[in-house]
């Protein structure tokens, strides 16, 4: 079964350009996650989408992050315009719905985003 | 304030020894989870144990092992007979309540404590 996966794995780009960053969760995972480490500090919690809805927005930084999951399959993350306090890495991960306990969200291996 | 807190920026160990890394959590719900994620210089963030906050027993996976103490909230995680490989940063991270009708179990997560395997 394949895992988590995200698009690109490596993105440069100069401030003030578009980025768009895909994620593809594991097949019949509901539950989407966006979280993104910027460089030194912790891993921090985006956005949740159960499906194609947007359940908890509550970490987006501000109105330049624009997340998008239609067809409830996978999603994308557009930064416009990236500002360089962007830079890191945007981790995706997924979980089944209804997981007893949440025991364990499912990761892809993240997409490190320079903005120069 | 910190919600989890990893207070070893670095750690070393020698291989084949065991070696605790801290971690305490700071939550007013009752019901939480804990979990511990590996992430090498690859990159990828690896699940390596889970702890509920019902949970009686200490959660154990192979050479993993969370030295659960409820009331001092802390979630240690143990590693057993250290492997070369073992080489990674390691997050803590709370998973807070049951989580709503959708099942929102973001994690929050501690700022890592970097392992460095010596042989």
């Amino acid at each position: 079964e394949a895992g988590v996966t995200q698009f690109p794995s490596h993105s440069v780009i100069e401030k003030g350009q578009t980025v768009t960053l895909r994620c593809d969760p594991i097949s019949g995972h509901d539950n989407l996650y966006w979280y993104r480490r910027v460089m030194g500090k912790e891993i921090k919690f985006l956005l949740h989408f159960v499906k194609e809805s947007k359940q908890d927005e509550s970490g987006m930084p501000n109105n330049r992050f624009l997340a998008e999951r239609t067809g409830g399959t996978y999603s994308t993350l557009k930064v416009q315009p990236a500002e360089l306090e962007d830079s890191g890495v945007y981790f995706c991960a997924s979980t089944e719905r209804g997981t007893s306990g949440g025991r364990e969200q499912f990761f892809g291996p993240g997409t490190r985003l320079t903005v120069l | 304030a910190q919600k989890i807190t990893q207070t070893q920026p670095g750690m070393f160990v020698q291989e084949k020894e065991a070696v605790t890394l801290d971690c305490t959590y700071d939550t007013s719900d009752p019901s939480y989870g804990l979990f511990w994620y590996k992430q090498p210089s690859s990159g990828e963030m690896i699940f390596l144990i889970y702890q509920g906050s019902y949970d009686q027993q200490n959660a154990t996976e192979g050479r993993y092992s969370l030295n659960f103490q409820k009331a001092r909230k802390s979630a240690n995680l143990v590693i057993s007979a250290s492997q070369l490989g073992d080489s990674a940063m390691y997050f803590c991270a709370m998973r807070e309540g049951r989580g709503s009708g959708g099942s929102n179990y973001k994690l929050t997560f501690g700022k890592g404590t970097l392992l460095t395997v010596n042989p």
